[in-house]
């Protein structure tokens, strides 16, 4: 069982937005430490998508943005694209295991 | 451009051992935390341990504490993870990462080496 919880599967028609969920608790997103977001597609390695909480590397579209609240952090698609398929993650630190955590994947079907 | 560039997988028999290995580049080494994470097939991923710039901090999952051993050798830019007693649940990639700071907090991931714990 994972540390952060996602949903394990959303879905979505082409343009369409949707958002994926991460509930985590004191000791790591609601103690304020950064989330960061991965999508990964089948075969490769993870990509960096979102890191600290809102911020886009270089080369990934603004349709993907990020938020956090509390103890959640979401990771928001728009304009939704066949590529997009793929396995989202998203990662925190926790003050009780004093390393990383991740959340357990959110598969994105794009039908 | 930051790379991470692991290696030292393979086929290995259930009871035997591996050194796992990761050269940065792109970055001051010594600057950074690094992190070993793995994905075995099918799966999430699994933080596994973490070592601090200078190597005096060191953290691993509670579940796989006592078979893992991480290090770095700041001189040759390189993170290594001995792993002993290998067994058909350690059957994953291994990723090599390195973490953020303040001032710069994105991660850097490898491409990932795998490890087949088999007879």
């Amino acid at each position: 069982q994972s540390v952060l919880t996602q949903a394990p599967s959303v879905s979505g028609a082409p343009g369409q937005r949707v958002t994926i969920s991460c509930t985590g608790n004191i000791s790591n997103i609601g103690a304020g430490f950064d989330v960061h977001w991965y999508q990964q597609l089948p075969g490769t390695a993870p990509k960096v998508l979102i890191y600290a909480d809102n911020n886009r590397p270089s080369g990934v579209p603004d349709r993907f943005s990020g938020s956090k609240s509390g103890t959640s952090a979401s990771l928001a698609i728009t304009g939704l694209q066949a590529e997009d398929e793929a396995d989202y993650y998203c990662q925190s630190y926790d003050s009780r295991v004093s390393g990383w955590v991740f959340g357990g994947g959110t598969k994105l079907t794009v039908v | 451009e930051v790379q991470l560039v692991e290696s030292g997988g393979g086929l290995v028999k259930p009871g035997g051992s591996l050194r796992l290995s990761c050269v940065g580049s792109g970055f001051t080494f010594n600057n950074y935390n690094m992190n070993w994470v793995r994905q075995a097939p099918g799966k999430g991923l699994e933080w596994v341990s973490s070592i601090s710039g200078s190597g005096s901090y060191i953290f691993y999952a509670e579940s796989l504490k006592g078979r893992f051993s991480i290090s770095r050798d700041n001189a040759k830019n390189s993170l290594y993870l001995q792993i002993t007693s290998l067994r058909a649940e350690d059957t994953a990639v291994y990723y090599c990462a390195r973490g953020g700071t303040v001032v710069t907090p994105r991660h850097y991931w490898g491409q990932g080496t795998l490890v087949t714990v088999s007879s």
